[in-house]
């Protein structure tokens, strides 16, 4: 199985300044079939099912904020969010779907410093 | 508008069988892979099985590999999950999850939810 590892697992951030998660996969992710990177990134709010924010570990999903993005590639994945607002404070989720079991990370809390 | 309506969740003795049911609307269903992910209360995103747009091919973790069957049905929009040998780690909820990718296949990200329904798995 490929082992998703976030870090950190907590984060605090001011309000308008940036946050970096990342997350590291024990294998490749990328397929050189089509150079696509299996890798996604979610946000989870209390209460609600996740919401995927980013796929392909750089394709931001439609109406997700252009302040979210995502980089990486092969084992090395980041999501960055560039100018941190209050509604984004909660949990973010990395994936890979490249080979079953299609597993996520532990989870990383983002707060507010 | 996509929707995922899971039912079926509720209290079990372990060793017990559930199946679980997803009504989905607002797609064309059998062109997408379904999955199901699980979550224990307070705990990470587990994914736990998915099945082909055409129901050809289906795949499980393996935590429940053997005991859970996935299955779809596409003249009726629904996705099932049934479970046996119940376990209390298997308590979770369980969330119906959407394929991103409109190929049929099952590597995919997950673009929908539905808001899950809980098991219970406790004498």
């Amino acid at each position: 199985d490929i082992v998703m590892t976030q870090s950190p697992d907590s984060l605090a951030v001011s309000l308008g300044e940036r946050a970096t998660i990342n997350c590291k996969s024990s294998q490749s992710v990328l397929a050189s079939s089509n150079n696509k990177n299996y890798f996604a990134w979610y946000q989870q709010k209390p209460g609600q099912p996740p919401k995927l924010l980013i796929s392909w570990a750089s394709t931001r999903e439609s109406g997700v904020p252009d302040r979210f993005s995502g980089s990486g590639s092969g084992t090395d994945f980041t999501l960055t969010i560039s100018s941190l607002q209050a509604e984004d404070v909660t949990v973010y989720y990395c994936q890979q779907y490249y080979s079953v079991p299609y597993t996520f990370g532990q989870g990383t809390k983002l707060e507010i410093k | 508008e996509v929707q995922l309506l899971e039912s079926g969740g509720g209290l079990v003795e372990p060793g017990g069988s559930l199946r679980l049911s997803c009504a989905a609307s607002g797609f064309m269903f059998s062109t997408f892979a379904m999955n199901w992910v699980r979550q224990a209360p307070g705990k990470g995103l587990e994914w736990v099985s998915c099945i082909t747009g055409n129901a050809g091919r289906t795949f499980y973790a393996d935590a429940v590999k053997g005991r859970f069957t996935i299955s779809r049905d596409n003249s009726r929009n629904t996705l099932y999950l049934q479970m046996s040998s119940l376990r209390a780690e298997d308590t979770a909820f369980y969330y119906c999850a959407k394929a991103d990718v409109n190929v049929g296949s099952c590597p995919s990200s997950v673009d929908y939810w539905g808001q899950g329904t809980l098991v219970t798995v406790s004498s």
